[in-house]
């Protein structure tokens, strides 16, 4: 059964400072993986998507790896700002198209 | 258009009330997802249609009763919920999830008192 982790749970950071997320999973064997924003009560935006056969995908300030082979990816944000507070989520596409989601890191940037 | 929309944003229902939260696309999606979300939890997968027959009950009690009327229109009828179902349920689309992934809508918060 895929489990998904990610670590910290949660990170308070000073505005202008990078942001690094992590990710794991357990089996290797996934499609593609996708990074989804949170705001509180709000839906998922997705970020990011990542094939398997990729190592990393950017958008703007947004980088994403992966590793697919150690079961791992990393969300980078760079010169974090305020609007950046939130909750990120990834999740891994896997046979069955079963999607399945870490626990999600509570961002806050302080001004 | 590449948004899906859920109605209606927010939801207070009683134990003993019917009710019905709809989602929406137009993207020529032919997946649609529910999910429901306790509080700091991340999404649960409760339903999947797939060219608007459902293909995935994830044993969700028959107080939710998911209905797919085409394949722009996903809704999910609530009857005789209990205080604990109180959540976000949000709603997905996918055309090619292995391609494409995820597109997520808004949700909607529901209270059930």
């Amino acid at each position: 059964k895929q489990e998904v982790t990610q670590i910290p749970a949660a990170l308070s950071v000073p505005e202008g400072e990078n942001l690094v997320l992590n990710c794991s999973f357990t089996d290797s064997a996934i499609y593609n993986l996708q990074w989804f924003r949170q705001d509180p009560g709000k839906g998922l935006t997705s970020l990011l998507l990542i094939q398997s056969s990729q190592r990393e995908q950017t958008s703007g300030r947004l980088n994403a790896s992966l590793d697919k082979s150690s079961g791992r990816s990393t969300l980078y944000i760079a010169a974090s700002q305020p609007g950046d507070s939130a909750t990120y989520l990834c999740a891994v596409l896997a046979a069955g198209n079963k999607l399945t989601f870490g626990g999600g890191t509570r961002v806050l940037v302080k001004p | 258009d590449t948004e899906v929309t859920q109605t209606p944003k927010h939801l207070v229902m009683g134990m003993t009330n019917k009710k019905s939260l709809k989602c929406e696309q137009h993207m020529g999606h032919r997946a649609m997802y529910w999910y429901k979300q306790k509080a700091k939890k991340p999404p649960e997968l409760m339903f999947v249609y797939s060219y608007e027959k459902l293909s995935i009950n994830e044993s969700v009690p028959s107080r939710f009763s998911p209905e797919c009327p085409n394949s722009s229109l996903l809704n999910l009828h609530l009857h005789a919920l209990q205080p604990e179902d109180s959540a976000l349920y949000l709603c997905a689309s996918s055309q090619d999830p292995r391609n494409y992934g995820y597109t997520f809508g808004s949700g909607t918060r529901l209270t059930v008192v």
